[in-house]
């Protein structure tokens, strides 16, 4: 079936590792998206994709590196991970701009919850 | 920039009675708008959409969202609530023609509980 998958679900690691999670969709849309989601602050967009190779930073990107080599997946990559970056990751894509498509929502993936010790 | 309120933290409702999720956003020019609901463990869910045309837009599970132009308000309804609507809402705006992918704004959230 056609959607939006996150990987892993679960994460627990330990501060000043590396981690990367997984985003892979299969609608082929051009826009991807990481947001992160805590308690009191809704969701904040880290960083976003229009297409293959085009990335650029959100709200809150400090921390993390995105890379976008094939237009279905888009890692995020958390290079020295601190206990701040506790949270559930959530992975988005939409058609974005266009006649058609700057009206489309955003399709969603399950999140990973990460947690940092 | 465009920003999005929900005002209220937690709406508690009965089962069958109407319920409403209030929101409201502030934009330049003209909104796209959008309603999401999350589940508990599970990923944001597209619920209905305003872009232009009718201000009373339906969408799934029998909700639907009225566009208030001049109180700018998008206000999320439903007629008769159910214990199974018990879920995390947001209210998202983007503004027409702007940068779609960095300027779409999501609310803070509505838990609504739907007491049986």
């Amino acid at each position: 079936d056609a959607g939006i998958t996150q990987s892993p679900r679960y994460k627990i690691t330990e501060t000043g590792r590396q981690v990367t999670l997984m985003c892979h969709q299969t609608w082929s849309h051009s826009y991807m998206f990481w947001y992160r989601q805590d308690l009191g602050h809704g969701l904040r967009l880290i960083y976003y994709s229009a297409a293959a190779d085009i990335t650029d930073k959100g709200e809150v990107p400090d921390g993390y590196v995105v890379s976008r080599s094939k237009t279905e997946n888009f890692p995020l990559t958390l290079e020295s991970a601190t206990r701040s970056q506790t949270s559930v990751y959530f992975c988005a894509s939409g058609t974005g701009q266009g006649a058609f498509g700057g009206n489309q929502p955003q399709h969603f993936g399950d999140g990973t919850r990460l947690s940092i010790l | 920039a465009q920003s999005v309120a929900q005002p209220e933290d937690q709406v508690n409702v009965a089962e069958g009675n109407p319920l409403t999720v209030k929101c409201t956003y502030s934009v330049s020019g003209n909104p796209y708008l959008f309603w999401y609901v999350q589940y508990p463990n599970r990923g944001l869910q597209f619920l209905l959409k305003y872009i232009t045309g009718d201000n009373l837009v339906k969408g799934s599970y029998g909700f639907e969202a009225e566009f208030n132009k001049s109180q700018t308000s998008f206000h999320l309804k439903k007629p008769s609530a159910l214990v199974s609507d018990s879920a995390l809402y947001f209210c998202a705006v983007r503004e027409l023609g702007d940068n779609y992918g960095q300027n779409f704004v999501f609310g803070p959230g509505t838990r609504l509980s739907v007491l049986p």
